[in-house]
Parts: C-alpha cells; structure tokens; sequence
C-alpha cells in the first residue's frame, strides 16, 4: 500500500514558467510533509515543508500547498530555472519518521 | 554545509565480500537513523531504523542478518553487507533524525550523499 504516490513520473517545463510537482497521500496521522531534490548519485536535499495545519508555505521560489481534504499537496516552483532539473520526492511524516513517494523527474529546458 | 557524511560513496567488489557503509552525524547527536534503499527509478525504500545503544528495527523484507546494522554511538551507524551478490547492488542511503527541537525542527532527517554499491 503506498502512502505517498506521486503519480506523475516526469514534468518538463520551460525555464521561466512554473513547475507543479503534485503528491497524493492517504495516511492521515501524517503530521507534516518535506520536499526533497535529488541529484543522481546523491543523497536528497531538503527543499521545504509543511506542517500538517497549515495549507501553505513559502520559501523564495518555492511555495508548498496542502488541502488536507483531498490529501493532496504540491510544490509550486516560480521561475523554474534549469538548476532545479532533478528527482523531487515528496514525503510524509510522523515523529520523525517519513514515508517518500516515487519521485517526480523535472527537466526544465532552457 | 554537510551535516551528515557518509563513506564510502562508491564501492565495486566481487561476490561474496562483506561491505561495510559508515553514517556519520557531523554536527549533533542522533540517536536514531535510518538506512534506506534506492533502486534506478524507484523511491527510497526504508530498510531499518537504528537506535543508538539498540537493536535495530527492519523493515518487513530486509534480512537483518544480510544487513547488519551497528549503532554504537550517538554519531556513528553503519551498515554491513555481508556476503553481497550482484542483486544487492544498489544506491543505499543513510540519515540521522535531527532532534525534535531546535531551529532545523523542520528537517526531522539530513540525509547523507549515499553509497553506490556494485558487486561484480
């Protein structure tokens, strides 16, 4: 049973305009949801989060919407940029525990 | 700056040697970490969580006794494989839980830049 799916496997975007990153969740004791990036060969990056009573949160280009109704969030990215090609997962967590989806490949094309 | 490092990040070697990856907690204790599992295209499966001073806890699948995991200080785990085959290649990846309180509260894991794993 997956927790966390990120149902699209790959997004290619123009540099400039927004990448949406979506993820669906369907455990509901999750208290707060990351963003990571990941590089091949690398371990992941914290992007940003969310707790799980908020339903938005902002860092620089970066800005996380969750609808708890739809156990639903997405990473919004604006501009895109080609430095943010890479694997985005998006997780779920309780006490300090998390549960990744499958990742989502952006390529954002100059 | 890395708050986490783990070594070796690449290793080649024949069937049937054991192969130890070290995680390392630079900047603060962690008493928990966690060792997960990437397979091309896939996500990052968690395969045992070690708690310092404890045995640690598998996931349903993992053969603790193929994965051998040591948490003998509040900075170090490591993960053996013991006896590795062509089909334990992979990409494992460790991270330490931060503490709960403290100005990274929003980052429950840093992850380590992972291990490549090729046996031959």
């Amino acid at each position: 049973d997956q927790q966390v799916k990120q149902n699209s496997p790959s997004l290619s975007v123009q540099e400039g305009r927004i990448s949406i990153l979506n993820c669906d969740y369907t455990n509901s004791m999750f208290d707060y949801f990351l963003w990571y990036k990941k590089y091949p060969a690398e371990g992941p990056t914290f992007l940003i989060s969310i707790s799980s009573i908020k339903d938005k949160n902002e860092d620089g280009r970066f800005t996380v919407f969750l609808n708890k109704s739809a156990k639903h969030l997405s990473l919004h990215i604006v501009p895109s940029q080609p430095g943010d090609s890479a694997v985005y997962f998006c997780a779920g967590g309780s006490q300090g525990n998390l549960i990744f989806g499958k990742g989502t490949k952006l390529s954002v094309k100059p | 700056g890395a708050v986490v490092s783990q070594h070796p990040s690449w290793v080649i070697c024949k069937s049937g040697t054991s192969v130890k990856i070290e995680c390392r907690s630079l900047d603060f204790q962690a008493t928990t970490m966690f060792w997960y599992r990437q397979f091309p295209k896939q996500s990052l499966m968690l395969m045992a969580t070690s708690n310092e001073g404890s045995k640690a806890t598998y996931e349903q699948g993992v053969e603790k006794d193929k994965f051998l995991i040591n948490h003998a200080s509040l900075t170090l785990s490591t993960l053996t494989v013991t006896s590795a085959h062509p089909e334990d290649s992979s990409f494992y990846i460790c991270s330490a839980r931060y503490p709960l309180r403290g100005l990274r509260s929003n980052q429950p894991q840093h992850f380590g830049d992972g291990t490549r794993l090729s046996i031959l």
